[in-house]
This record gives structure tokens, sequence and C-alpha cells, in this order.
């Protein structure tokens, strides 16, 4: 069975950093792309980043380029995003989501809520 | 970047009717569109994928369709579970993937 295990949520000051990580389960993880989306409380998903499957290529939307960074260790089965110089705005659910290619997202965690505030 | 607009924002209908939820992108995206369920609290469900293709385990009342840049999820009889948002995605573009705004569809 596939499981997608998002942890390291949590409160955090305006300009504080956090890391999130995704445990991977049941596939084989260093086959697939990865992506991170978060939804911020009450509003609609929104793409994050996205990382191919050794690592080697990240990609990320313009609202997050150059504080966030997408990472995976694929001997650990785990991806990670580093968020650094938080604001306000990134208070939100994170969710990473497996790239099936084609079928785009096909599993996603359960989500961890980040909450960026003084 | 690709604006990914749906239409309506709210859909009112009751159960056992037939709906439709519109999807337009900003340049065509061919058949590179996804359609997620996404009920309170949980995660985005994965419902169509490549405008019209219906992902393993979902209901065959659910259907895609649509090309370049509009496309529609129908749900042919509305069923008591399906009462969520519902959301359309663009994969057209593998630098950036946008999501559209949201459809939420609600009892009468």
């Amino acid at each position: 069975e596939v499981q997608l295990v998002e942890s390291g949520g949590g409160l955090v000051q305006p300009g504080g950093s956090l890391r999130l990580s995704c445990a991977a389960s049941g596939f084989t993880f260093s086959s697939y792309w990865m992506h991170w989306v978060r939804q911020a409380p009450g509003k609609g998903l929104v793409w994050v980043s996205r990382i191919d499957s050794d690592g080697s290529s990240t990609k990320y939307a313009d609202s997050v380029k150059g504080r966030f960074t997408t990472s995976r260790d694929n001997a650990k089965n785990t991806l990670y995003l580093q968020m650094n110089s938080l604001r306000a705005e990134d208070t939100a659910v994170y969710y990473c989501a497996r790239d099936n290619g084609v079928a785009k997202n096909d599993y996603w965690g359960q989500g961890t809520l980040v909450t960026v505030s003084s | 970047d690709i604006q990914m607009t749906q239409s309506p924002s709210t859909l009112s209908a009751s159960v056992g009717d037939r709906v439709t939820i519109t999807c337009r992108a900003s340049q065509s995206i061919s058949s590179w569109l996804a359609w997620y369920q996404q009920k309170p609290g949980k995660a985005p469900k994965l419902l169509i994928y490549k405008a019209s293709s219906l992902q393993s385990g979902v209901p065959s009342r659910f259907s895609g369709s649509g090309s370049g840049t509009e496309f529609t999820l129908t749900i042919s009889s509305l069923q008591p579970d399906d009462f969520a948002t519902y959301y359309c995605q663009q994969y057209n573009s593998y630098s950036l993937i946008t999501f559209g705004q949201g459809t939420r569809l609600e009892i009468k």
C-alpha cells in the first residue's frame, strides 16, 4: 500500500525556518518525481515545488523561489522541504504528492500544518 | 504562467442530479489536465487524468472531457458522497503546475 506521511509542521515566527519531511512507503520511491502542494486555511490548492526522481532537478513556484528548497534522500525514502525566511502568507497545510507521470498526483500525504506567526 | 479558471465557484445540486464543472486554461494545455476531489480536512483525491482518463477505483459516474483550453468534469448522477470541492490542475508545463481556484459542490 502506498503511503506518504508528512511531518515537521508547527508554529514558527516570521523570518524563521522549518524543515518538512515526507516519508514514503509501499512503492519504489527512487523511481518517482515528487511534489509539494500547499493550502492556506479556507483557500485552494497551490503547487509549491517538484523534484525529479534522483534529485538532480527541481522547480519552484515564484512565491517560494529562493526561500524554499526541495530535496530527497532515496536511501531513506524521504522527501524534504526546507523553508527559510518564512512569511505569514506561507501559513498553510503542506502536502507531499507522488507524480505518476501521465496520471499526475495519484497519491497524497495527509498534510502537515505550518503556521507562521509572532 | 498558465492560469486556470473554474466555473462555477459554488454549485448547489441534489442527489441524482447531473452536474458539470468547467475549467478553462489561459493557453492550450493539450490534454494535460487532471481533476481532484477534496473533502474538508482531507487530502485531495485524483479522479481524472489526461483530461478524460478515469483513475482506478473512481466510480464511473465521474467523467472528464475537453482539450486545448476548455475542459469539463461531469458527475452523471450525484451521490451523497460527492458533495465536496473539486479542483482542476494543468500539468502541460513541467516548469509550473497550476490549479484552478476550486468549485464547491453543495447540497441544494
